[in-house]
């Protein structure tokens, strides 16, 4: 059971590059969350998708969007890198929209230069 | 809105000593609270929880209660080893609300 893979590990991209960060769950969840984690600041929510069809910003949405292609894929795309979007990147996913408990993948540790 | 406070790290401990870190929160409704841990180079991973006010999570030796009257949710261990040298984050969330995390601490244990 592989709870909630993301792809890829690491990346190092240059300014104004794109790229799409994946994320899958086979754990039949309801809920999927994209956040970063940067020093100091813990974890912020970037866009989530409380079900499969609906997606909504978090608190820091800007510079990203999001495609929840199908129930266990939920994708995040820069569009044109920033450094200030360096950081690790997670994709977490729970039962329902304000579960008790979400899982999350071993994150994207994104560089921009 | 939803907000949690701990305390800053790095907490730096000898193996075997006793361990707590603070968490106070401030909360809408009746949410969840819960602290989870994330290993080097690891995502995050739930370590305890608690649903209600008065309500004891525990595992692996860590515990934490729900103290609605003091907003508090202080993670403890009676005697670290250094496998726990990790970052601990504590959150709030269930019940409808989104999960609001910490900022975390890190906590390094030696020999």
């Amino acid at each position: 059971n592989a709870g909630v893979t993301q792809t890829p590990k690491f990346q190092v991209l240059k300014t104004g590059q794109s790229m799409t960060l994946q994320c899958a769950q086979d754990m039949n969840h309801n809920s999927m969350y994209w956040y970063r984690q940067d020093p100091g600041m813990g974890l912020r929510l970037i866009y989530y998708s409380a079900s499969e069809g609906t997606t909504d910003k978090g608190e820091v949405p800007n510079g990203y969007n999001v495609s929840r292609l199908n129930k266990r894929e939920f994708s995040l795309r820069l569009e044109s890198a920033a450094p200030s979007q360096t950081s690790v990147y997670f994709c977490a996913s729970s039962e329902a929209w304000g579960s008790t408990e979400a899982f999350f993948g071993q994150g994207t540790r994104l560089t921009v230069v | 809105g939803n907000s949690v406070t701990q305390m800053e790290g790095p907490v730096t401990l000898s193996e075997e000593a006793f361990l707590t870190i603070n968490c106070t929160y401030t909360a809408t409704g009746y949410p969840s609270l819960f602290w989870y841990v994330q290993y080097p180079g690891e995502g995050l991973q739930l370590l305890l929880k608690a649903t209600k006010a008065d309500d004891k999570g525990s595992n692996k030796g860590f515990e934490a209660t729900y103290r609605k009257e003091t907003t508090s949710f202080h993670l403890e261990k009676g005697s670290v080893q250094v496998s726990d040298s990790a970052v601990y984050f504590c959150a709030l969330g269930g019940g409808g609300n989104k999960l609001t995390f910490g900022t975390g601490t890190q906590l390094k244990v030696e020999l």
